[in-house]
């Protein structure tokens, strides 16, 4: 069973509100993921961080997202200003760092609803 | 480009018998590595098999195997005497060690076990 813990599991905003969860993944994971999940199932890559240095994200995340992994505190994700397309599950996922062939495991993710 | 695809949105079976999930991928990379997930109705992801693309060997876990088919690009997960609670979607992803270890997703297929 995955130990990646996400908070809150149901957040809802107003649009134009900011939006902010948290992962505290696996323990001596350091390499952590957040995804994001619409109404279809698509999966979307938002961006991870070996550390706390961010290793690759997309266009759509430098401008509106913004997430840390702090040494000793939990990562997050804070959408700056939410819209209503931003309405999905947010997953964090963490593995080891030992290359492609590591397992990579989820947290139950946060339900966001822009309202 | 969609670099892993799933042409199956859902598939039904009676309880106890074997079913397929299909699954192709696209990649530059000489090595890299194959997943397969399933997401329960309470949105948890679980990982369930892993191919590496040096192996010949098809993996097995369980009553989980692949069917790997590098020259064609495909693996197909198989499960074998099913059971009701194998109900979830499933996704297979990729994971490229010449893009950051991003695990990249297919659009899922929806398996129902029927009694």
């Amino acid at each position: 069973n995955s130990k990646v813990i996400q908070t809150p599991r149901y957040l809802v905003k107003g649009q134009g509100q900011k939006a902010k969860m948290r992962c505290i993944p696996e323990k001596g994971h350091p390499v952590v993921f957040w995804y994001q999940q619409n109404k279809n199932n698509e999966f979307k890559f938002l961006i991870n961080f070996q550390n706390q240095e961010v290793l690759q994200q997309i266009d759509m995340t430098e401008k509106r997202f913004s997430a840390e992994c702090p040494s000793n505190s939990p990562c997050s994700l804070e959408i700056q200003s939410s819209e209503a397309g931003d309405s999905a599950l947010y997953l964090c996922a963490s593995s080891l760092p030992q290359g492609a062939n590591t397992e990579v495991f989820f947290g139950k993710g946060t339900r966001l609803t822009v309202v | 480009a969609q670099k892993v695809t799933q042409t199956q949105t859902s598939i039904s079976v009676m309880e106890k018998t074997t079913v397929t999930m299909d699954c192709v991928y696209e990649t530059q990379d000489s090595s890299y590595f194959l997943f397969w997930y399933k997401q329960t109705a309470s949105g948890e992801i679980v990982f369930l098999i892993r191919q590496d693309s040096y192996k010949k060997e098809n993996a097995t876990v369980g009553h989980y195997s692949l069917n790997f088919q590098k020259p064609k690009s495909s693996i197909g997960l198989i499960i074998t005497a099913t059971q009701i609670e194998d109900s979830a979607v499933y996704f297979c992803a990729m994971r490229e060690v010449s893009n950051y270890n991003v695990l990249y997703f297919g659009s899922g297929t929806k398996l129902t076990v029927e009694p």
